[in-house]
C-alpha cells in the first residue's frame, strides 16, 4: 500500500550538469503527472502520461526537458544543462486514470549552483 | 494574470478559531475544482473535489463552496487545530483530453496555540 515515491529526495547539482529524476507512481496507476514547484508558489503541471506515453508535454519550458515511462510504471524525468533557474521542487503524482484523484509524492527538491 | 488567484496570501489564527480563505479562477470550461493541502516538504494532498454542478462539499473540519457564475470557491476551516498548519492550494481541472490542473499559489496558513 505504498504512495508514490521519488528519488533522490534532494540533489544538488551544478549548472550544466545533466539530472535525472524518478518517480514510482502507486501500483496500478495509469496515469502519471510531472510538476515544477518554485518557491512560494503552486505546482505547474510539466507532463502527463496516460501508460507509456505522453499524452501532453506542454508544460514542458524547453527541450532541455525530457520524460520517459518505458513501461508504464516507473517514470524518470531528465534535464539536461541543468540552469540556476530549474532549482525547484519537482513533484510527481499518479492516479487510476485521468480525471481521478491524484496523489501526490514528496517531491525531489533541485537545487543548482 | 494568474488563472487561479487566491486569498489572502498568509493568514494567523489562534487555535480553535475558524478561517475562510478564498479562490477566484477565470479557467473556463473546468471538470472540477479541488482544494489541496500541503505541508511543508510534503507533496499536496486532496481535500475536497468538486464538479461545477456542486455548490458544496465537506471533508471533517473542512468545508469548501462552489459558486460556478461568479467563478469563485472559497474553503472553510472549523475549530482550527495546530496540525492545520500549511499551505492550501486551490486547483482546477482542465478538460477534455487529459486532468491538467492548474494550481493557485496558496494560501499558508499558521495556527498557534
Amino acid at each position: 500500500g505504498a504512495g508514490v515515491s521519488q528519488t533522490p529526495s534532494n540533489k544538488v547539482t551544478e549548472k550544466g550538469k545533466y539530472v535525472e529524476l524518478r518517480c514510482d507512481p502507486i501500483s496500478g496507476h495509469t496515469a502519471l503527472y510531472w510538476y515544477r514547484q518554485s518557491l512560494g508558489q503552486g505546482p505547474e503541471f510539466l507532463i502527463y502520461f496516460q501508460g507509456t506515453g505522453a499524452a501532453d508535454d506542454s508544460g514542458l519550458p524547453n527541450d532541455r526537458f525530457f520524460a520517459v515511462r518505458p513501461e508504464g510504471s516507473v517514470s524518470t524525468l531528465k534535464i539536461q544543462r541543468t540552469e540556476r533557474g530549474d532549482s525547484a521542487v519537482y513533484l510527481c503524482a499518479s492516479s487510476f486514470t485521468f480525471y481521478n484523484e491524484q496523489f501526490f509524492g514528496p517531491g525531489t527538491r533541485l537545487t543548482v549552483l | 494574470k494568474n488563472q487561479v488567484e487566491q486569498s489572502p496570501q498568509s493568514l494567523i489564527i489562534l487555535e480553535g478559531k475558524n478561517c475562510t480563505l478564498q479562490c477566484n479562477y477565470t479557467v473556463s470550461p473546468f471538470s472540477n475544482l479541488r482544494w489541496y493541502k500541503q505541508d511543508t516538504g510534503r507533496g499536496p494532498v486532496s481535500l475536497t473535489i468538486m464538479t461545477f454542478s456542486e455548490n458544496t462539499k465537506s471533508n471533517g473540519r473542512y468545508t469548501a463552496t462552489l459558486d460556478a457564475d461568479t467563478k469563485q470557491s472559497s474553503l472553510h476551516i472549523t475549530a482550527s487545530q495546530l496540525s492545520d498548519s500549511a499551505s492550501y492550494i486551490c486547483v482546477v481541472s482542465v478538460p477534455p483530453n487529459t486532468d491538467k490542473l492548474i494550481f493557485g499559489t496558496g494560501t499558508r496558513l499558521q495556527v498557534f496555540p
